[in-house]
């Protein structure tokens, strides 16, 4: 059964700091994986998807990297800001039916 | 606006109620998966459908829920007799054949009382 381990479960930084969000998984037979943003009370926001090919993805601020032998992720923020507080979810496509299996998340909180 | 779209937003109800959520997915998306996520937890699978067939289903959807996408098109989750520990926010996404990047909609957030 694929574990989805986000470690730490929160997190508090100044404004302007580059942080790095980790996640591992157990097995490393996934399709892809994908990081995904939520404010409180609200729905997903996908973020970065990484296919299982791929060894990483940015998106301006935002550079995630995949390494599948060692069943790890990571999420690289750089110059945080305020707006990015929210909590980041990682999630692996795994089966046939590409269902996704999320960790607990990340509450990240960036200090002005 | 073209994304998944979920009705109601927030839903509260007695402890012995039922309940249906509505999802619309993104047109011409052909799979459908719905997600239940409680507080503190990542979202958790519970059933998807290809086209109109349901294809897998959690052990996480007991006998009281039942999901049904009947033309392929939007899908419905019902909940019957609903108990506190239903209460959760429900999740739907959706995805192309062929294209694993699922989107999600909104949610919607179910409180039982």
């Amino acid at each position: 059964k694929q574990e989805v381990t986000q470690i730490p479960a929160a997190l508090s930084v100044p404004e302007g700091e580059n942080l790095v969000l980790n996640c591992s998984f157990t097995d490393s037979a996934i399709y892809n994986l994908q990081w995904f943003r939520q404010d409180p009370g609200k729905g997903l926001t996908s973020l970065l998807l990484i296919q299982s090919s791929q060894r990483e993805q940015t998106s301006g601020r935002l550079n995630a990297s995949l390494d599948k032998s060692s069943g790890r992720s990571t999420l690289y923020i750089a110059a945080s800001q305020p707006g990015d507080s929210a909590t980041y979810l990682c999630a692996v496509y795994t089966g046939a039916n590409s269902k996704l299996t999320f960790g607990k998340g990340i509450t990240l909180s960036v200090r002005p | 606006d073209t994304g998944v779209s979920q009705d109601p937003r927030h839903k509260i109800t007695k402890r012995g109620q039922n309940v249906t959520f509505r999802c619309d997915p993104i047109s011409e998306h052909n799979r459908l998966y719905w997600y239940r996520q409680t507080l503190g937890q990542g979202p958790e699978f519970l059933t998807y459908f290809q086209n109109e067939a349901q294809l897998e289903k959690s052990r996480l959807l007991s006998d009281r829920f039942s999901a049904e996408r009947p033309k392929g098109s939007f899908s419905t989750l019902e909940i019957q007799r609903t108990e506190q520990g239903d209460s959760a926010m429900y999740l739907c996404a959706s995805s192309s054949t062929g294209g694993f990047e699922q989107f999600f909609g909104p949610g919607t957030r179910l409180t039982v009382l």
